[in-house]
C-alpha cells in the first residue's frame, strides 16, 4: 500500500515562508501533486513534480526528492487568502493517474 | 471555459434510500474520476473512468457502490441502501487524458445519511 504522512496544522504569519513536509512510501511513483483546498470548495491545482529538485512558480515552490521519499511546497510573502488546506497526493505508473492523498495540511495564516 | 460540475450540491437522505449523483466533466476530458472526502480528510479514491469504461473501481468501499459513464461523458455514481457512514463530499474530477495529469475537481456533492 502507500503512507502519505503530512503535519495537521501549521500556523504562520502574513508575509512570512511556509514549508509543509510531505513523506511517502509508495511503489511505482509516477509523481507528486499538491492541491490546495479552501473550507467548502474543491481542491485546486498547484503544483505537480517529478523530477528532483525545487520548481518555483512566483510565489510557490514545490520541492521533490525521490531518494528520500518527501516533498514539500514553499509559501512565500503569505497572504490572508493562503489560509487553506494543503494537499499532497501521489500518482502511481499502473493506476491510471489516480490520486493517493494525505490527510492535508491546515494552514492558519494570522495578521 | 466551464469547468467540472456536480448536482446536487447537497443531498440528504434517510438510512437505506438510494442515491444518485451527477458529475459533468470538462468537455474532451476523457479521463474521469470519483473521490470521497470525510471531513477533515483527504480525498480517497473510489473509481476511475477511461472512456466509458471502469479502468479502476479498486476504491469503491462495497457493492452498494456503483457507477457508470455510458458514453464517455456524464458519469452517475449509484449508492443503494444507504447507511450514515457514507455521509461524506463526493467529488468528481476530470483530466484529458489519463496519465500523469493535472485533474480538475467540481465543487463536490455533500451527502448527508440521517
Amino acid at each position: 500500500g502507500q503512507n502519505i504522512d503530512q503535519p495537521t496544522e501549521m500556523t504562520a504569519t502574513e508575509g512570512a515562508i511556509v514549508q509543509i513536509n510531505c513523506t511517502y512510501q509508495t511503489s511505482g511513483f509516477n509523481g507528486l501533486f499538491w492541491y490546495q483546498q479552501h473550507a467548502g470548495e474543491a481542491p485546486t491545482f498547484l503544483s505537480y513534480n517529478v523530477l528532483d529538485g525545487l520548481e518555483e512558480k512566483g510565489r510557490f515552490s514545490s520541492f521533490l526528492s525521490r531518494s528520500k521519499g518527501y516533498s514539500y511546497p514553499l509559501l512565500k510573502e503569505l497572504q490572508m487568502k493562503d489560509s487553506a488546506s494543503y494537499l499532497c497526493a501521489v500518482s502511481l505508473k499502473a493506476a491510471g493517474n489516480k490520486l493517493t492523498f494525505g490527510g492535508g495540511t491546515r494552514v492558519l495564516v494570522k495578521p | 471555459g466551464a469547468g467540472v460540475s456536480q448536482t446536487p450540491s447537497n443531498k440528504v437522505t434517510e438510512k437505506g434510500k438510494y442515491v444518485e449523483l451527477r458529475c459533468d466533466p470538462i468537455s474532451g476530458h476523457t479521463a474521469l474520476y470519483w473521490y470521497r472526502q470525510s471531513l477533515g480528510q483527504g480525498p480517497e479514491f473510489l473509481i476511475y473512468f477511461q472512456g466509458t469504461g471502469a479502468a479502476d473501481d479498486s476504491g469503491l468501499p462495497n457493492d452498494r457502490f456503483f457507477a457508470v459513464r455510458p458514453e464517455g461523458s456524464v458519469s452517475t455514481l449509484k449508492i443503494q441502501r444507504t447507511e450514515r457512514g457514507d455521509s461524506a463530499v463526493y467529488l468528481c474530477a476530470s483530466s484529458l487524458i489519463s496519465g500523469p495529469n493535472e485533474q480538475y475537481f467540481g465543487p463536490g456533492t455533500r451527502l448527508t445519511v440521517t
